[in-house]
């Protein structure tokens, strides 16, 4: 029979425009949190980390972004390329189980 | 950086037939490991924590007479699919933490499992 599980979400963006991915968290103590890539096949990577007392983190072509208020992140993914189509988590560090993730498809 | 390895990458078996996949620290120790299943389009569900020299602790709903976990040293964890049944075929993933206050899970490639 047919497992029940997270289902993913799913965001498509033509080539070389900009990806958000957007990522909510319940736990208000959590102090650090990690994006993760997965491509298809494989095991998740690590992509970019952020810590709770930083708004913002800029990495190469990416940028988390983190809402303390509304316990929101978001990962921006500019000029967005073919290889970045994966599945993306974000993950808090203290919660070894991941939501549902966002499938990003990028078109050429 | 860490690398965490698992063998095999997939496996192909028989109904009824069990199954061990490993998962390796390659380059350092982890005192705790992580067992996932990922059904196609979903996320991936925890299924339990691997802890050496004990008893791995296992999430709600899964059967711990069925999905077997091993972690005999500070490298190696492996979980064993018993009796496996079509239903069980998926893609199964390790991770290890890394060094603490960070705890960034460092992953493995997973294991493509089906059951005939």
């Amino acid at each position: 029979g047919e497992s029940v599980g997270l289902h993913l979400p799913t965001l498509s963006v033509q080539e070389g425009d900009n990806s958000i991915i957007n990522c909510a968290y319940s736990n208000s103590a959590s102090d650090y949190f990690i994006w993760y890539k997965q491509e298809s096949g494989k095991g998740p990577q690590f992509i970019i980390d952020i810590r709770s007392n930083m708004d913002k983190r800029q990495g190469q072509r990416v940028t988390v972004l983190l809402n303390k208020t509304v316990k929101h992140l978001s990962l921006q993914i500019a000029a967005t390329q073919p290889g970045d189509s994966a599945v993306y988590f974000c993950a808090d560090s203290n919660d070894m189980r991941f939501g549902a993730g966002t499938r990003l498809t990028v078109k050429p | 950086g860490a690398v965490v390895s698992q063998h095999p990458s997939w496996v192909i078996c028989k109904s009824g037939t069990s199954v061990k996949i490993e998962c390796r620290s390659l380059d350092f120790q982890a005192t705790t490991m992580f067992w996932y299943r990922q059904f196609p389009k979903q996320s991936l569900m925890l299924m339990a924590t691997s802890n050496e020299g004990s008893k791995a602790t296992y999430e709600q709903g899964v059967e711990k007479d069925k999905f077997l976990i091993n972690h005999a040293s500070l490298t190696l964890s492996t979980l064993t699919v018993t009796s496996a049944h079509p239903e069980d075929s998926s893609f199964y993933i390790c991770s290890a933490p890394g060094t603490e206050p960070y705890n960034e899970q460092f992953f493995g490639p997973g294991t493509r499992l089906t059951v005939l």
